[in-house]
């Protein structure tokens, strides 16, 4: 089974900083990679993926992401984080279980605080 | 395009009750997902439909638990006897392409 581990729970940061989310997996087949957001109270919003081709990707709301594949990595990066980030942010997993079925796998998620 | 529809989005319930939440799909999309999101947690994923047979279902889904897409079109989810460890987010989630699933706002289940 694949797995997902979002190395830092909180990242506190001040507004128009960049900011860096760390995302590593474990899998021994080819992945989809994605960044999901969810602000209080509400679902998860796609913020980008990863499928194949150009390892950087480029999202919503100015936010992009790396695919390492030798260091099975997919941290997501902003250069200038506004007030209105501050969310919870998940990585996750594409993980083929048979026939159609490409469930999500996701890691435990990282509290964004863009911070006047 | 309305986007996924999840409702109710809260729900109280004693433990011991029943309850019953409802998924409005994006309406092309033939692909539903159930996921439960604990406090601290990503979500973890419970049962998958295409259109309206379901196909797979996790370990994490008891006997309580039961999902239903009639006409491949809205979904069901029932727990039955509730119990408190069953507090936590429903998430319901489609797609139409395998890759790209979209979230509903989530139905918060509270068991006292």
């Amino acid at each position: 089974a694949q797995s997902v581990t979002q190395l830092d729970s909180q990242v506190p940061v001040f507004e128009e900083a960049p900011v860096e989310l760390r995302c590593n997996y474990s899998s021994s087949v080819s992945v989809y990679l994605f960044w999901y957001v969810q602000y209080p109270n509400q679902g998860l919003q796609l913020l980008l993926k990863y499928l194949s081709g150009s390892t950087l990707v480029k999202g919503i709301n100015g936010f992009e992401a790396e695919f390492n594949k030798s260091q099975t990595s997919f941290h997501l990066r902003k250069p200038s984080v506004h007030i209105s980030d501050t969310a919870e942010y998940f990585c996750a997993v594409s993980e083929w279980s048979g026939g159609s079925n490409y469930k999500l796998t996701f890691g435990k998620g990282t509290l964004l605080t863009v911070n006047p | 395009d309305t986007g996924v529809s999840q409702d109710p989005r809260h729900k109280i319930t004693k433990r011991g009750q029943n309850v019953t939440f409802r998924c409005d799909p994006i309406s092309e999309h033939n692909r539903l997902y159930w996921y439960r999101q604990t406090l601290g947690q990503g979500p973890e994923f419970l049962t998958y439909f295409q259109n309206e047979a379901q196909l797979e279902k996790s370990r994490l889904l008891s006997d309580r638990f039961s999902a239903e897409r009639p006409k491949g079109s809205f979904s069901t989810l029932e727990i039955q006897r509730t119990e408190q460890g069953d507090s936590a987010m429903y998430l319901c989630a489609s797609s139409f392409i395998p890759f790209e699933q979209y979230f509903g706002p989530g139905t918060r289940l509270t068991v006292t």
